[in-house]
């Protein structure tokens, strides 16, 4: 069973919109992390999430993306203004008892 | 040097039959090796993981085979099964500096036929 829930399971959206995607974790967790999967493609890590503060980031998630933990409980993933490329599986995921990742059901962004 | 790489592609295994996937690394400080299975529509899960002070890990009927010094990994399914047939993702992680940035190799769809 998945850790976290992700909402929406879809969204489509036109360039240049903004988009939010949520995560809210089924437990306390303090670290998050979100990656991407373009269709058909690897998964790829964007940015790991810690105690409200950026821990950690990839070359993909630059100055358009942002993250928060507007309440408390749930953590979002904000794309400012989208392109055509980023239309992916967005995952959001969580640690384990050790160092594994579990992931959730993903959030598919079609950008039109 | 952060790359994963994975082979093949793509793997298509009579049921009953070992059905085996490949991976290989560059980097040396990867300390943990986990393979992701994953179904259409679905986020990745994870299957078995290893790390690089042990040569072989088996869980049912995954079996993890690891060598350190060709830098390389593998997952061997034993007995496939038509319920088996997803893309699977090696991927390797520095732990060491608290990191949690799974580098995932290209994935290889798997499928067992009856």
């Amino acid at each position: 069973e998945p850790e976290v829930t992700q909402t929406p399971s879809h969204q489509v959206t036109q360039m240049g919109q903004e988009v939010i995607l949520r995560c809210v974790p089924i437990s306390n967790h303090l670290y998050f992390y979100w990656y991407r999967q373009i269709l058909g493609q690897k998964v790829e890590f964007l940015v790991s999430f810690y105690n409200n503060e950026i821990s950690e980031k990839s070359e993909i998630f630059d100055d358009q993306f942002s993250v928060e933990r507007p309440d408390g409980s749930n953590f979002t993933l904000k794309i400012r203004s989208t392109k055509l490329e980023d239309s992916a599986m967005y995952f959001c995921a969580t640690p384990g008892r050790v160092t594994e990742a579990f992931f959730g059901q993903g959030t598919r962004l079609t950008v039109v | 040097q952060q790359q994963v790489k994975q082979s093949p592609q793509s793997l298509i295994v009579q049921k009953g039959g070992i059905s085996i996937i490949n991976c290989a690394y560059e980097n040396t400080a990867f300390d943990y090796f986990p393979w992701y299975q994953q179904f259409p529509g679905k986020g990745p899960a994870l299957l078995i993981a290893i790390r690089p002070d042990v040569s072989e890990k088996k869980e049912g009927r995954f079996t993890i085979s690891f060598n350190k010094s060709a830098k390389q990994f593998s997952l061997h399914i034993m007995d496939s099964q038509p319920g088996d047939s997803a893309t699977y993702f090696c991927a390797a992680l520095y732990s060491g500096a608290g990191s949690y940035q799974l580098t995932f190799g290209k994935g290889t769809k798997l499928s067992v036929i009856p």
